[in-house]
């Protein structure tokens, strides 16, 4: 099993470009994860697919749309890109039972923003 | 906002030795969880320790938890070089099953 796979691995845009980070799991997880890492600051959840169909907002949300294209598939994108998006993007899920139950990862796509 | 607060920072130790993080919390936690992520990767998962539970054991890890002090730690024993990663401790609380991360611990083990 691959678990979660992330594509890119990394990018570099400009100012106002737009671009779709991709993540799909392969281990039957309903809800999904979008987290962006700075330095000094942790993760902090932009939003949220609870389940199929459903998407919520996180703690960081301004500037990203998500669609949850089916079970596996969660993207992220950026309409307009900034350099306060430079960062690290995250993508994650849980599995059934949720409560309870850990995260699983993927490696990251690593964003520059010119 | 951060429901886990580590400490230290950044701890530097020789292997072999152990090596010891603390988290805190602010709102009484459902579950922690403590996460490593290595230089370049993802978090990946170590122990979930439930409100109800004081310690658990996962071969060299040991976490306890307690809930008076709202406060877990992590206990590494005889540390390895390959342990050199970043730690997080995550809560989740309330009614919700998603975490909420601290800012981490830099561990670095020196062969």
């Amino acid at each position: 099993n691959a678990g979660v796979t992330q594509t890119p691995k990394f990018q570099v845009l400009k100012t106002g470009q737009s671009m779709t980070l991709q993540c799909a799991q392969d281990m039957n997880h309903n809800s999904m994860y979008w987290y962006r890492q700075d330095p000094g600051m942790g993760l902090r959840l932009i939003y949220y697919s609870a389940s199929e169909g459903t998407t919520d907002k996180g703690e960081v949300p301004n500037g990203y749309n998500v669609s949850r294209l089916n079970k596996r598939e969660f993207s992220l994108r950026l309409e307009s890109a900034a350099p306060s998006q430079t960062s690290v993007y995250f993508c994650a899920s849980i599995g059934m039972g949720q409560r309870n139950q850990p995260q699983h990862f993927g490696d990251g796509t690593r964003l520059s923003i010119l | 906002s951060q429901q886990g607060e580590e400490d230290p920072q950044a701890l530097s130790i020789q292997e072999g030795e152990n090596a010891t993080m603390n988290c805190s919390y602010k709102t009484s936690i459902n579950n922690l969880q403590w996460y490593r992520q290595n230089s370049g990767r993802g978090l990946v998962h170590l122990i979930l320790i439930r409100s109800n539970e004081r310690e658990k054991h996962s071969g060299r890890l040991r976490v306890t938890l307690d809930t008076s002090k709202k406060s877990s730690s992590l206990l590494i024993t005889a540390s390895r070089a390959a342990d050199t990663a970043s730690y997080f401790c995550a809560g989740t609380s309330g009614g919700s099953y998603i975490p909420t991360f601290g800012r981490g611990t830099s561990l670095i083990v020196h062969p």
